[in-house]
Formats: structure tokens, sequence, C-alpha cells
């Protein structure tokens, strides 16, 4: 079955530090990998994917993932974290098998300390 | 451009009663999907539309959920006899075509309380 697993719920990182939230996955085939993050109160936004190609991606807000197929990781980091990073980060997952759905984790809220 | 709107954004019902949901997608874009977010869990898929195609409703929990798109455009999330495990959040995306593994678009979605 697909899944995506998000392992941390909750993330702090001190400004200006590099952060990592972890995504790995589980899918048939190729899969297509995104970051999606949530800011209080508003909706999902698009922050990067990786469909083919270079294993890194790089995304808005100068966030970055590496897309790691031995390891079926796609982890989302920023070398230098700000503040108004803090928010809830998601990991979506497509299969590129037909199906048209899209697997999300958890999340992880980040929280980036001043 | 505009993005993808819902209305309305919060509601609050009585266990019992029939709630809709409405999603405005973006123009132009052919695929339409509802998710469900609730406290401490992901996105959970409920429902995904392409252009005139048979929905794929695998994701609907339970008979007392449908969804219809009118037009190809905007979107009806129905809820009868709602329960309390089904407050939420429900999340409404559109994108421009399927196919392909494109960005979707997310509305601000619909907090849903059943009391």
């Amino acid at each position: 079955a697909q899944s995506v697993a998000q392992p941390e719920d909750q993330v702090n990182v001190a400004e200006g530090n590099p952060l990592t939230v972890k995504c790995t996955y589980s899918v048939s085939g190729n899969p297509y990998l995104f970051w999606y993050v949530q800011y209080p109160n508003r909706g999902l936004q698009f922050l990067l994917k990786y469909i083919t190609g270079d294993n890194l991606v790089k995304g808005s807000y100068g966030f970055e993932a590496e897309f790691n197929k031995s390891q079926t990781s796609f982890h989302l980091k920023k070398p230098s974290a700000l503040v108004s990073d803090s928010a809830l980060y998601f990991c979506a997952v497509r299969d590129n098998s037909g199906t048209y759905k899209y697997i999300f984790g958890t999340g992880t809220r980040l929280k980036v300390l001043a | 451009g505009a993005g993808v709107s819902q209305s309305p954004s919060n509601k609050v019902t009585e266990k019992g009663k029939d709630v809709e949901l409405r999603c405005d997608p973006i123009s132009g874009h052919t695929a339409l999907y509802w998710y469900r977010q609730s406290l401490g869990q992901g996105l959970e898929f409920l429902i995904y539309f392409q252009g005139n195609s048979a929905p794929d409703k695998s994701g609907l929990p339970s008979d007392r959920f449908s969804a219809e798109r009118t037009g190809g455009s905007v979107s009806t999330l129905t809820i009868q006899r709602t329960q309390q495990e089904d407050s939420a959040v429900y999340l409404c995306a559109s994108s421009t075509r399927s196919g392909g593994p494109d960005t979707q678009y997310f509305g601000p979605g619909t907090r849903l309380t059943v009391l």
C-alpha cells in the first residue's frame, strides 16, 4: 500500500541554523513527491516537487529537498532557518501508475526560535 | 488571479443535520480534489474529479458523504446526517490537468464542527 511517513510531529530549530524535515515514502513504481506548507489560518501552499532528473530540488522561500531512491526519502531542507518559516509542513506522494490520488503525510510542525 | 475559494469558512451544525460545502476552483483547472484534515492527522483524500470523467470516490468514508461537480467547475461536498467524528477542516484543491504530477492549489478550507 502507498504511504508517506513524517516521523517527527515537531521540529525545533534556532533561527539561522539549518533545518531538516524528514519524509519517507512507500509507493509502487517511480514516485512524484511534493512538499506543501500550511501557515496559521491559511491554506496549503506548494513549496516544491520532484518528478524526475536531478535529485536535489529547489523550491520557494529558499527550501530544497533531496530525493533518495535507495532510502525512499525526500527530506526538506533549508540552510538557514527564519522565524517566519514556522509552520506545518506536509510531504505528499503520487505514484505514476495511473492513479490520481495524492497521499499526504501527517505533517511536521516546524518551530523556529529567535 | 483568483485562487481556490471555499464557502462557508466555518460551519457549526447539530448532529444529524445535513451540510453542504462549496468549492470554486481556479478558472480553467480541470482537476478538483476534496480532502479532510482532522486534528493531528494528515490530509485524507476524499474524492477526485477530472473533466467529464467519472469521479474517483474511493476516499469517501461512508455513504453519508457525496460530492458533485457541475459544469466542470464548482463542486459541492454534501455530508448527510452529520456525526461528531465528521468535525474537521475540509479542503478543496484544483490543478490544471491530470495525467501529470501537477501542483495542487488549495483553498482556505471549511472548518466543520458537529455538536
